[in-house]
């Protein structure tokens, strides 16, 4: 079974816009990563939050985690062009990812 | 700098053809990973090794092989009994424990003709 499920698969906003995306997992995990990839690009880390932990900001960004319902949202503010890219969720240590959200945003 | 380098950044060979990958860090990281990345999907682990001389299969083993016999290099083989092997593969390290932030390389996009 695939963990780490991302929703939606794909959402496009305006520049200035906020973007909220969602991901579900099944088993246990110790953290939950995110990470961004751009178009044929590797992956880059963006923020990781414990099972311990609630919420954490990174400029931007910010991660939820409710371990209860075993989901994570990561919502970027205030989006810019540069923020297109495919965002994915890694639950640890099983390292299983979801399949991602590709966001695009407008200018 | 200091980084992750996977090359060649394109492959093409021959289908019944075994072709290494390779992947270098400079990071000083004990850990490093192989992925396997299908075209709108995400990634799935196929190799990991946690120390030199040692090395685990990940979720999609079957048709690949690893070795880890410096820190500073996890080459991947696709080997001719990997039924579908064109794809895109990553590569990452990390400091050491499988729960830790990984740093992924660039990726090596492989075709199969």
């Amino acid at each position: 079974s695939q963990q780490g499920e991302e929703d939606p698969q794909a959402l496009s906003i305006q520049e200035g816009e906020n973007a909220t995306m969602n991901c579900s997992y099944k088993t246990s995990i110790n953290n939950l990563q995110w990470y961004r990839q751009n178009s044929g690009r590797g992956l880059v880390h963006l923020i990781l939050i414990r099972s311990n932990e609630r919420e954490k900001h990174s400029g931007r960004l910010r991660v939820t985690l409710d371990t209860s319902k075993k989901s994570s949202s990561l919502l970027i503010t205030a989006s810019r062009a540069a923020d297109t890219a495919s965002y994915f969720c890694a639950t640890y240590p099983n390292m299983r990812f979801g399949a991602g959200t590709r966001l695009t945003v407008k200018p | 700098d200091g980084g992750i380098t996977q090359s060649p950044k394109y492959l093409f060979r021959k289908e019944g053809q075994n072709v290494t990958l390779s992947c270098e860090q400079n990071l000083n990281h004990d850990a490093m990973y192989w992925y396997r990345q299908d075209p709108g999907q995400g990634l799935r682990l196929i190799y990991y090794s946690q120390i030199v001389n040692d090395f685990q299969k990940g979720d999609i083993a079957e048709g690949y092989s690893v070795s880890r016999e410096k820190k500073e290099s996890f080459p991947l083989t696709v080997t001719s009994a990997q039924k579908n092997p064109t794809a895109f593969y990553l590569c990452a390290s990390s400091m050491g424990k499988l729960t830790d932030t990984q740093y992924f390389g660039p990726g090596t996009r492989l075709t199969v003709l």
